[in-house]
């Protein structure tokens, strides 16, 4: 068990530039999540997978934001035409079946200049 | 819904003094609760968490808390801290009965004096 594993830990592209993360969880693990976290903040839901299905989304998240996971395996976040109020930490996470703990990655720190 | 209220943005102890950190809930139906530990520039670690067993639930780090229906609350407490408790700390609580996604609190930065 490797843990939850993120691509790439560090990130500075310009503004209106698109980025793309990676996210590789647990291989046993059906559920995959994806958070936003910004300095001082708690981490907040952007979307979930059970398996290949993107079964939630937040309502607060940008048109400009897209998530998949092809094979129900790695999943890629993408953010079109960065804005500087996309800089926080993405963290991914996964668990085996519902209501059991997240596990966590390291998290992809995004900064846009 | 579910919400999460951490009560204090920040906490200082003494090292060997008693960690209280306080998390009260909002949910129709007792959620599950868990409390996760964040170092700088790392992801979040499960401490413990809470599914519907015992309501005191030990975790790692000789953490503990206890779940509270009466008055919606999972404290964690720790009876002697530690200079690397040091981090921040996130109570978290998902819906048994969906479980599609896990409702964080703002944390609290938990700040140890030698």
């Amino acid at each position: 068990d490797t843990g939850v594993s993120q691509n790439p830990r560090h990130k500075i592209t310009k503004r209106g530039q698109n980025v793309t993360f990676r996210c590789d969880p647990i291989s046993e693990h059906n559920r995959l999540y994806w958070y936003r976290q910004t300095l001082g903040q708690g981490p907040e839901f952007l979307t979930y997978f059970q398996n290949e299905a993107q079964l939630e989304k937040s309502r607060l998240l940008s048109d400009r934001f897209s998530a998949e996971r092809p094979k129900g395996s790695f999943s890629t976040l993408e953010i079109q035409r960065t804005e500087q109020g996309d800089s926080a930490m993405y963290l991914c996470a996964s668990s085996s079946y519902r209501n059991t703990e997240a596990f966590f990655g390291q998290g992809t720190r995004l900064t846009v200049v | 819904a579910q919400s999460v209220t951490q009560l204090g943005s920040h906490v200082s102890v003494s090292e060997g003094a008693l960690v209280l950190l306080r998390c009260n809930y909002s949910s129709s139906v007792p959620p599950y609760l868990f409390w996760y530990v964040q170092y700088p520039n790392q992801g979040l670690q499960l401490l413990l968490k809470y599914t519907s067993a015992a309501t005191l639930v030990k975790g790692i780090n000789g953490f503990e808390a206890e779940f509270k229906k009466s008055e919606t609350s999972f404290h964690l407490t720790k009876p002697s801290a530690h200079m690397s408790d040091a981090a921040e700390y996130f109570c978290a609580v998902s819906d048994r009965n969906t479980g599609n996604q896990f409702y964080f609190g703002t944390g609290t930065s938990l700040t140890v004096i030698p």
